[in-house]
């Protein structure tokens, strides 16, 4: 059975810092991974989609990463801002299953002014 | 802009009742889904249906069934609510659950059983 893991579960940083979310997998037989955005009391907001056979996907100042021989994901967030407070979740679909994702608890950022 | 509707958005319930937690979609998706999420948890799988006409079990479907109405409506049903279905439920669409598509997801329905 497939495991997300999302360590750690909350982080605090200063304004300006860069972020570091770390995501990691058990079964390295993934279709795709994807990262999102939750904040309080809303739904899920897609930020980047990496599929299996790629290793990173960027949108502004976020970048993805993908080494699935090492079962790992991470989530760069250049140069963090107040609004950028949330959780963020990655979840994995597998390739027999491709539209039932398995989610990560997901890591709480503050980032301070 | 609609994207995925919920409805109801907060709940109570006492054990033993029943209830509908409805999702409506206006993107033509194919594929609906229904999450649950609860603390420390992340989200987990109950139903989905991959295409108008079709629905399968997730991670977690006992206690719940599912209805999809057509293409755009997909709803989920508690017949007799427990303490343990207290959570929140999001649903989701996809184009199609066999290409490479996000998903969008609602805003959540909080489901409180007494």
């Amino acid at each position: 059975k497939q495991e997300v893991t999302q360590i750690p579960a909350a982080l605090s940083v200063p304004e300006g810092e860069n972020l570091v979310l770390n995501c990691s997998f058990t079964d390295s037989a993934i279709y795709n991974l994807q990262w999102f955005r939750q904040d309080p009391g809303k739904g899920l907001t897609s930020l980047l989609l990496i599929q299996s056979s790629q290793r990173e996907q960027t949108s502004g100042r976020l970048n993805a990463s993908l080494d699935k021989s090492s079962g790992r994901s991470t989530l760069y967030i250049a140069a963090s801002q107040p609004g950028d407070s949330a959780t963020y979740l990655c979840a994995v679909s597998r390739t027999d299953s491709w539209g039932k994702l398995q989610f990560g608890a997901g890591t709480q950022v503050v980032v301070t002014p | 802009n609609a994207g995925v509707t919920q409805t109801p958005k907060f709940q109570v319930l006492k054990t033993g009742q029943s209830m509908t937690l409805q999702c409506a979609q206006d993107m033509n998706h194919n594929s609906m889904y229904w999450y649950r999420q609860d603390p420390g948890m992340g989200l987990r799988l109950i139903y989905y249906s991959a295409s108008e006409g079709t629905t399968d079990k997730g991670e977690v479907p006992n206690g719940y069934n599912v209805s999809r109405l057509n293409k755009r409506e997909f709803s989920l049903r508690l017949e007799s609510a427990a303490p343990s279905q207290t959570s929140v439920y999001f649903c989701a669409s996809q184009l199609s659950s066999a290409n490479t598509g996000e998903l969008f997801f609602g805003e959540g329905s909080r489901l409180t059983v007494l």
